[in-house]
């Protein structure tokens, strides 16, 4: 079946550090890989995704690249701000239904 | 545009009660999803709707719950004789009917239930 691992939280930064939050995943066909963000008390919301291998997502200054050779999409962020603190979770879609992992927490400290 | 708009928010239920939530999607999304959430958890799909047809269900859907979308608009889900084990945040997403694996899935803001 399809799976996601993500590297467990939570992952506790300083402002402006270098963030690495880790996916890899499992899945028959050729999935779609998404990473959404979870604000406290609020919903998901679509941070960005990638369709196809070699494919680079981006948005708000996070990026995360599709490996299909290592069946991976780290989201990355050069320089985080206290206001990038939630709950990120990274999923796919390799039919008709998102599959996600179980989350990390980011807290970043001023 | 007003989003995937869901209700209630939050819901405190005693044991052995019957829930429904309602949910209602962006117009136009011919998709309509169900997730379950635990806390320090992701979202665990429960089912979807294309138009008004229930496309696919999850083994955790037990036999006490049910969703429905009628009209192919909103949809509701209840949940019968509830337990505590079904305390958890309950996602609606919807998403345009399209090809592909690509296209983005919105998510409400979800509602909250607590079963004491």
């Amino acid at each position: 079946g399809n799976s996601v691992t993500q590297m467990e939280g939570p992952v506790t930064l300083s402002e402006e550090a270098f963030l690495t939050i880790n996916c890899t995943y499992t899945a028959t066909g050729y999935p779609s890989l998404f990473w959404y963000v979870q604000y406290p008390g609020e919903g998901l919301q679509l941070l960005l995704k990638a369709t196809k291998a070699d494919d680079k997502g981006s948005n708000k200054g996070f990026e995360a690249t599709y490996r299909k050779e290592t069946t991976s999409f780290h989201l990355e962020k050069g320089s985080v701000q206290v206001s990038d603190s939630a709950v990120y979770f990274c999923a796919l879609n390799a039919g008709n239904m998102l599959t996600f992992g179980g989350g990390t927490r980011l807290m970043v400290k001023p | 545009d007003t989003g995937v708009s869901q209700d209630p928010r939050h819901k405190i239920t005693k044991r052995g009660q019957n829930v429904t939530f309602r949910c209602d999607p962006i117009s136009e999304h011919n998709r309509l999803y169900w997730y379950r959430q635990t806390l320090g958890q992701g979202p665990e799909f429960l089912t979807y709707f294309q138009n008004e047809a229930q496309l696919e269900k999850s083994r955790l859907l037990s036999d006490r719950f049910s969703a429905e979308r009628p009209k192919g608009s909103f949809s509701t889900l209840e949940i019968q004789r509830t337990e505590q084990g079904d305390s958890a945040m309950y996602l609606c997403a919807s998403s345009p009917h399209g090809a592909g694996t690509g296209n983005t899935i919105y998510f409400g803001e979800g509602s909250w239930l607590t079963v004491v």
